[in-house]
């Protein structure tokens, strides 16, 4: 059964770092994209990024380019999405899922098949 | 950019009801189409892809049509169990959800 599990809920400081996880199992975990979309409260899905952990290909949505990091270690399975310096607007639903995705030259395809239960990532001085 | 819209975005109904829900491309997507059903506090879940399949295990209440930039989603018999938002997504460049239709009583 695949499934990917995502770490607790987080309270940060504006100006803090701060790195969510995914951990992807039943499955080959090396050989499937895993991408994040942020949820705002009351509002809907917007793709942030994706990643192939084999050779940790990322690509990123023009709205989070330079804003959030996405990386992966196929070690242990996980994928990560990190800030470096949080704004109170970053507060949101952050969902991990796995793709069933190719992605081709410059272009990337594919749908969200199986997902995380969500890290709420709470940002508030 | 491909842009999407949903319409309605709210459609009140009644159990037993047909509901259709258009999505629309603002380019030509093929088939490249998913549906996904979102219920208060939960994860999205994977409904129908390539504009018409049905993902494993999904009811076959579900269905899904349409080709090139307009889509729809129909559900031929509501349960109780369907009141939820739905969010369809392009997949022919990238990634773009739409906006969202939430089905109410």
């Amino acid at each position: 059964e695949v499934q990917m599990v995502q770490s607790g809920a987080e309270v940060k400081k504006p100006g803090e770092s701060l790195r969510i996880s995914c951990k992807g199992s039943g499955y080959n975990f090396s050989s499937y994209w895993i991408g994040w979309v942020r949820q705002m409260s009351g509002k809907g899905l917007e793709w942030m990024g994706i990643i192939y952990p084999a050779d940790s290909d990322a690509r990123y949505s023009p709205s989070f380019q330079g804003q959030v990091t996405i990386s992966a270690d196929k070690s242990i399975n996980t994928a990560f999405l990190q800030w470096s310096s949080l704004k109170a607007s970053d507060s949101a639903m952050y969902y991990c899922a796995r793709l069933s995705a190719y992605c081709r030259g410059s272009t990337c395809s594919g749908r969200f098949e199986f997902w995380g239960q969500g890290t709420l990532v709470t940002v508030s001085s | 950019d491909i842009h999407m819209t949903q319409s309605p975005s709210i459609l009140s109904a009644s159990v037993g009801d047909r509901v259709t829900i258009t999505c629309r491309a603002s380019q030509s997507i093929s088939a490249w189409l998913a549906w996904y059903q979102q219920k208060p506090g939960k994860a999205p879940k994977l409904l129908i892809y390539k504009a018409s399949t049905l993902e494993s295990g999904v009811p076959s209440r579900f269905s899904g049509s349409g080709s090139g930039t307009e889509f729809t989603l129909t559900i031929s018999s509501l349960q109780p169990d369907d009141f939820a938002t739905y969010y369809c997504q392009q997949y022919d460049n990238f990634f773009t959800f739409g906006p969202g239709t939430t089905v109410d009583i």
